[in-house]
């Protein structure tokens, strides 16, 4: 079974502060871990993914994540935050040894970035 | 570019009525996915067709059916509804081409609402 934990409902932070939005999973196989944000009455976007290689991953919007392996994690980060940042965050992953290729959402992170 | 496209954004029903929710992928993506996202609730996996047939199944009522036709649009039909089935329904699609892990894209959702 494939599993994710967002253990924080929300972060705070100042603009132009670095923002770090945490992420944990489990799988049975490897994992493909995604990250998307939503903003209100909106879809979700697709910001980043990691499947195999470099751990660092870089994304869209300045986002970046690191994959560990070890912590089973898979944080999301952004260097200096903007207000238009502030929205909710979903990490999904994918379990290799899963069959289908549905996602499996964690629980979000509302994110609020104050100017 | 072209991104999925959901029919229609809003709709509301009473309870015991019947429901059609209509999904346009991205062109040349091959595999659809439906989730339904309850008010503050992560989205959870319904039902995925890659090539028109069946995929995957998750928590999907036997009260839901959903299909994918020739021209790769798909349609979730909802009976007998019930207040609990209102949220905000996604469709996502993907193609498979380089492999399974591939990120899936999200329409604008559809958000129904039973009274």
């Amino acid at each position: 079974a494939q599993s994710v934990a967002q253990p924080e409902d929300q972060v705070n932070v100042a603009e132009g502060n670095p923002l770090t939005v945490k992420c944990t999973y489990s799988v049975s196989g490897n994992p493909y871990l995604f990250w998307y944000v939503q903003y209100p009455n909106r879809g979700l976007q697709f910001l980043l993914k990691y499947i195999t290689g470099d751990n660092l991953v870089k994304g869209s919007y300045g986002f970046e994540a690191e994959f560990n392996k070890s912590q089973t994690s898979f944080h999301l980060k952004k260097p200096s935050a903007l207000v238009s940042d502030s929205a909710l965050y979903f990490c999904a992953v994918r379990d290799s040894e899963a069959a289908g290729n549905k996602l499996t959402f964690g629980g979000g992170t509302r994110v609020l970035v104050k100017p | 570019a072209a991104g999925v496209i959901q029919s229609p954004r809003h709709l509301i029903k009473e309870k015991r009525e019947t429901a059609t929710l209509k999904c346009y992928p991205i062109p040349r993506h091959d595999t659809v996915y439906w989730y339904q996202q309850g008010p503050g609730q992560d989205p959870q996996f319904l039902i995925s067709f890659y090539e028109k047939m069946q995929s995957d199944k998750g928590s999907i009522p036997d009260r839901f059916s959903a299909q994918q036709f020739s021209d790769y649009h798909s349609e979730l039909n909802m009976s007998s509804l019930e207040l609990g089935d209102s949220a905000l329904y996604f469709c996502a699609s993907s193609g498979t081409r380089g492999g399974y892990h591939n990120e899936q894209f999200f329409g604008p959702g559809t958000r129904l609402t039973v009274l």
